[in-house]
């Protein structure tokens, strides 16, 4: 009963580096999410995707893309690095309907000097 | 633009003592909301999710209340413990199409024995 897999846990990036990070869930839900989540500023949507093959911009998409690989899979890549994308990371996943219940992976937390 | 404020931003109480978590939104067409709980390096599980149509929630020993025309929710933990321990978000579902959840900044709850 895995529920929603984010690797890695742990990453540093010099500036101008890429990345991505993976997200899985086993949970059949149509929408996933990537948040971050800064002291003192609560999680923040970075995008999101309602159904396979759709994303959308959350409140923060700046400096990051998203690809909706399937039902299961959910990547944030980050194509040049930069500090302030130091944040911890979170992937969570709901099913659509009346009960959004929305859960949520162990968070990747990325360094960026 | 719905903004999510929770007060206080910390607290600490001995054990046994019944406590009340607030949370405000600035916008009052919510779907839902939902009461997360977070613990130190860890990803956020979902508590208690209250429908924009319901008053209260409950499970065990932790209550949930909506006032949506105030624009507020109060989470109630009766009979706290020392494993209560942790930060408390609440957040908000816009409406059911748009699909994305506002997050407060949580707060971080003590229970000391």
């Amino acid at each position: 009963n895995a529920g929603v897999t984010q690797t890695p846990k742990f990453q540093v990036l010099k500036t101008g580096q890429s990345m991505t990070l993976q997200c899985a869930q086993d949970m059949n839900h149509n929408s996933m999410y990537w948040y971050r989540q800064d002291p003192g500023m609560g999680l923040r949507l970075i995008y999101y995707s309602a159904s396979e093959g759709t994303t959308d911009k959350g409140e923060v998409p700046n400096g990051y893309n998203v690809s909706r690989l399937n039902k299961r899979e959910f990547s944030l890549r980050l194509e040049s690095a930069a500090p302030s994308q130091t944040s911890v990371y979170f992937c969570a996943s709901s099913a659509n309907g009346q009960l959004q219940v929305a859960f949520f992976g162990q968070g990747t937390r990325l360094t960026v000097v | 633009k719905q903004e999510v404020t929770q007060i206080p931003a910390a607290l600490s109480v001995p054990e046994g003592e019944n406590l009340v978590l607030n949370c405000s939104f600035t916008d009052s067409a919510i779907y839902n909301l939902q009461w997360f709980r977070q613990d130190p390096g860890k990803g956020l599980t979902s508590l208690l999710l209250i429908q924009s149509s319901q008053r209260e929630q409950t499970s065990g020993r932790l209550n949930a209340s909506l006032d949506k025309s105030s624009g507020r929710s109060t989470l109630y933990i009766a009979a706290s413990q020392p494993g209560d321990s942790a930060t408390y978000l609440c957040a908000v579902l816009r409406s059911y199409n748009t699909d994305k959840l506002i997050f407060g900044t949580g707060t971080r709850l003590q229970v000391f024995p």
